[in-house]
Order: C-alpha cells, then structure tokens, then sequence
C-alpha cells in the first residue's frame, strides 16, 4: 500500500486483557512515531523510533505500554492490563527523515480506535 | 501548562470568509512549526511547514511565525465548506525527532 497501515481499525477489550496494535509504515521511512489522541484532545506524544531503536520513549504513560519495531520497519504498540483510561485513538506516523535533527513530514494513518470496557 | 497551547473551538464561519486560527507556546527552542489538518476519523496531514520566523503562503492558506512572541498562526481566505475540519499547531526543537501538537481547533465553514 501507499500509505501508513494501522490494525485493527477498531477494537474492543475488558479492563485487564492486553491489548496489540500493529503499525506498517511507508517503505523506505526510517522514522516511526506513535501518538494517542483521546476526544477532544490534540496528539499525546508516545514514542518515536529511528530505525529499530527508540531514541525517545519519553510519552509512554506507563510500564503498561511498550513498543517495538523490527526490521526498520513494522511497529507493534502493546499495551499490558488495559485500564478504562487507555480509550484512545492510537495513531502511527513514519517519515523519510534520517537526521534525528530534522523535522521533516508525518504521514499518518488512521489510527486504532481502542474502547477499554 | 502545555508546551502547546491552542484554543479548541469549535469556530463556525460562513463560507467565503477570512479564518484566523492561532497557537502559543513556552518552548524557545522550537523552531520548526507546522499545520496539519484532520478530517473526521483520518490521520492528521501536513498542510503547512515553516522554519523560523516569517510568513509562508500556500494557495489559500498563509502560515505566520513570530518567534518573538512565541505565537504562530494560519489563515485560510475564502474559506470553503471543504474547509471543515480540525487544524492542529505542531513544532519542534529539531533536536529530536519529537514533535508536539497542540490540541486542535475545530472548524466549520457554512455554506
């Protein structure tokens, strides 16, 4: 595909299952960045990586949340004993930029809607 | 307080008219600043990109950066019902590749 795929679009969890989402970026795009976006709410950041390793993991909320990416390319998002709070939106970008110094385009895709019951 | 501040809305305007939609921010660092726009259940897109202070016109959308005051903003001219959508401020420092959003402002163009 063309642009930034997310699964599953939407899913559905009771408080205390975890939970995976999975992020397959736009090939060739050596940065990753997931986001949370809660209603009414602008973009939380979570974690950003560069390639396989993760220079800055200094949004994730808790020792709930993890990710990783292998490969350089796809991402997975997991989230451990999911609490009502963790409802959000999860959405994942890529870009081309391959200088941590450079602020170059996020391309996004449509996000994961996650519902904690 | 945020790094990024940015008014919610929602702003309703009617179709043809000037919209001003603005951020403030507390980190002087920033220096790179843009616009994305996010329709209804999508991904944000990137609309406008600047770099330091100054103006950027791109068709119907103009970006300002005052980097003294530590404010910027995005003006759309003929606003077009098409126009309705969320418009979130972004920026960041370049010294990572952390980027950070303000909340997003609502906006409806009425025909």
């Amino acid at each position: 595909g063309a642009g930034v795929s997310q699964s599953p679009s939407n899913k559905v969890t009771e408080k205390g299952k975890d939970v995976e989402l999975r992020c397959d970026p736009i090939s060739g795009h050596t940065a990753l960045y997931w986001y949370r976006q809660s209603l009414g709410q602008g973009l939380e950041f979570l974690i950003y990586f560069q390639g396989n390793s993760a220079p800055d993991k200094s949004g994730l909320p808790s020792d709930r949340f993890s990710a990783e990416r292998t490969g350089g390319s796809v991402s997975t998002l997991t989230i451990q004993r999911t609490q009502q709070e963790d409802s959000a939106v999860y959405l994942c970008a890529s870009s081309p930029t391959r200088h941590p110094s450079g602020a170059g385009e996020l391309f996004f895709g449509e996000g994961s809607r996650l519902t904690v019951l | 307080q945020k790094e990024v501040e940015q008014d919610p809305g929602p702003l309703s305007v009617p179709e043809g008219a000037i919209v001003s939609l603005n951020c403030t921010y507390s980190n002087s660092a920033f220096q790179y600043f843009m616009w994305y726009r996010q329709y209804s259940r999508k991904g944000p897109e990137l609309l406008m990109y600047t770099y330091s202070s100054g103006n950027k016109e791109d068709g119907r959308f103009t970006a300002q950066v005052d980097k003294s005051s530590k404010y910027i903003s995005l003006f759309i001219r003929d606003s077009q019902p098409s126009d309705s959508a969320t418009y979130l401020c972004a920026m960041s420092s370049g010294n990572t590749g952390k980027l950070i959003f303000g909340q997003g402002t609502t906006l409806q163009v009425k025909p």
